[in-house]
């Protein structure tokens, strides 16, 4: 198994509502992220776990919550979000601590209404 | 100024011709990677590179670490190219800093 499965594919919420995205991976990747991705942009990173730990989020607000389970598996928990975080919410992998190259997943499109 | 700049931004072709994006970077890096997106899509991993040439069908990426620069080249260009090709630099601690990527449009 090569591949980051990201679920759901697309995702329509209110801003009261709370949600998750789910990403999983079998490649035994030891570090796994979070992107947000806007329109015509490149991706910014908003968290980062190596070995099921949490070791970098880029200031990200509260109302994401990221949670790695267990090796394969990483979601983020959505709550009362704003119509500016609607976006691609990109999921990608790999081993840790050496240049190996990453693996993404195919997205969720998520917006918030 | 951008840490990691590519040119051009858009980039229209007809089918067939030869392409090439550039990728030029400021930082100290432990590789290059070149990606590909197509609209609304995921994003799928061409080639990391630290070093030389790799080639992968109709692609290849190039990299000269003492002028800091990478190039894409796409030969026998065809329609499903046409997507948006990112370079992304890893750092000394491993992360990407992204190009803001050029948007590729092969016409039959």
């Amino acid at each position: 198994d090569t591949e980051v499965t990201q679920t759901p594919k697309h995702l329509v919420m209110g801003m009261t509502n709370k949600k998750s995205l789910k990403c999983e991976q079998h490649m035994g990747h030891r570090a796994m992220y979070w992107y947000k991705q806007k329109a015509k942009k490149p991706p910014e990173l908003m968290f980062v776990y190596s070995y099921e730990k949490l070791s970098i989020n880029e200031s990200v607000p509260s109302r994401f919550s990221p949670e790695c389970p267990n090796s394969s598996l990483l979601n983020l928990h959505l709550h009362a979000l704003q119509p500016e975080d609607s976006a691609l919410y990109l999921c990608a992998s790999s081993q840790v601590g050496v240049a190996y190259g990453y693996t993404f997943g195919s997205g969720t499109r998520l917006t918030v209404v | 100024k951008n840490e990691v700049e590519q040119s051009p931004q858009n980039l229209t072709a007809q089918e067939g011709e030869f392409i090439t994006i550039n990728c030029s970077y400021s930082v100290g890096i432990s590789a290059l990677h070149w990606l590909q997106q197509h609209p609304g899509g995921g994003i799928v991993s061409l080639f990391m590179l630290s070093s030389g040439k790799k080639k992968h069908g109709r692609l290849i990426a190039t990299i000269n670490i003492q002028e800091k620069h990478s190039s894409l080249h796409i030969t026998a260009s065809h329609p499903r190219d046409s997507a948006v090709y990112i370079c992304a630099v890893m750092d000394s601690n491993y992360q990407l800093i992204w190009g803001a990527g050029t948007k590729l449009i092969i016409k039959p």
